[in-house]
């Protein structure tokens, strides 16, 4: 069984830094293209940041780009999504999700609340 | 920027035929796939390739794409199909939502 475990997420100031895990289980991580996607309170999807099966393509959204580092660790069946210069409209709960040109599983979300 | 727009909400009585639209300039040109999310849960991919279904989704639901518009079709609609529908497709590398559509059956 696919599973996605996201943690790192809680309450952050404006400004501050977090660092957002995926633990991954149930298949051959380093084959898949990964990604993570956020959701603001009440509102809709919105896709963050990509990262190639090992690693060659990076992708950012604009609103994150400079800002957030997606990385991952094949040997540890692992994606991480380090997150800077954090701002209040980064609220929201963060998806870890497997994909390609779609997105086939999502993890259960950890929730980033950027506020003073 | 691309951009995909959906209706903000979409009624149908039990039985019926429910239709989703999704809209984005030469959409036939990309994949569309469509997300079901209920709430409190996360998103389930109900559609992917503008028409195909992944195993475990049942076959009433359906999708197609053509011109400007994808549309997700749930026929014979059930109770249990009352949630937010997303399509979603890639522009440059960065995959694009549509504002999401409630879907009521009432």
């Amino acid at each position: 069984e696919v599973q996605l475990v996201e943690s790192g997420g809680g309450l952050v100031q404006p400004g501050g830094s977090l660092r957002l895990s995926c633990s991954a289980s149930g298949f051959t991580f380093s084959s898949y293209t990964m990604h993570w996607v956020r959701q603001a309170p009440g509102k809709g999807l919105e896709y963050v940041s990509g990262i190639s099966s090992k690693g060659g393509s990076i992708y950012y959204a604009d609103s994150v780009k400079g800002r957030f580092t997606i990385s991952r660790d094949n040997s540890k069946n692992s994606l991480y999504l380090q997150m800077s210069s954090l701002r209040a409209e980064d609220t929201a709960v963060y998806y870890c999700v497997r994909g390609s040109s779609s997105f086939d599983y999502w993890g259960q979300g950890t929730l980033v609340t950027v506020s003073s | 920027s691309y951009e995909l727009t959906q209706p903000p909400s979409v009624s149908v009585s039990p039985g019926q035929t429910a239709s989703i639209t999704c809209s984005g300039d030469k959409l036939e040109d990309k994949y569309a796939s469509w997300y079901q999310q209920k709430p409190g849960q996360s998103p389930v991919l109900v559609i992917y390739q503008d028409s195909k279904g992944p195993s475990g989704i049942p076959e009433r639901f359906s999708g197609s794409n053509s011109g400007n518009t994808a549309t997700l079709t749930i026929s014979g609609t059930q109770a249990m199909d009352e949630a937010d529908y997303y399509c979603q497709a890639w522009d440059s590398s960065t995959a694009i939502f549509g504002g999401g559509t409630k879907l009521t059956v009432l």
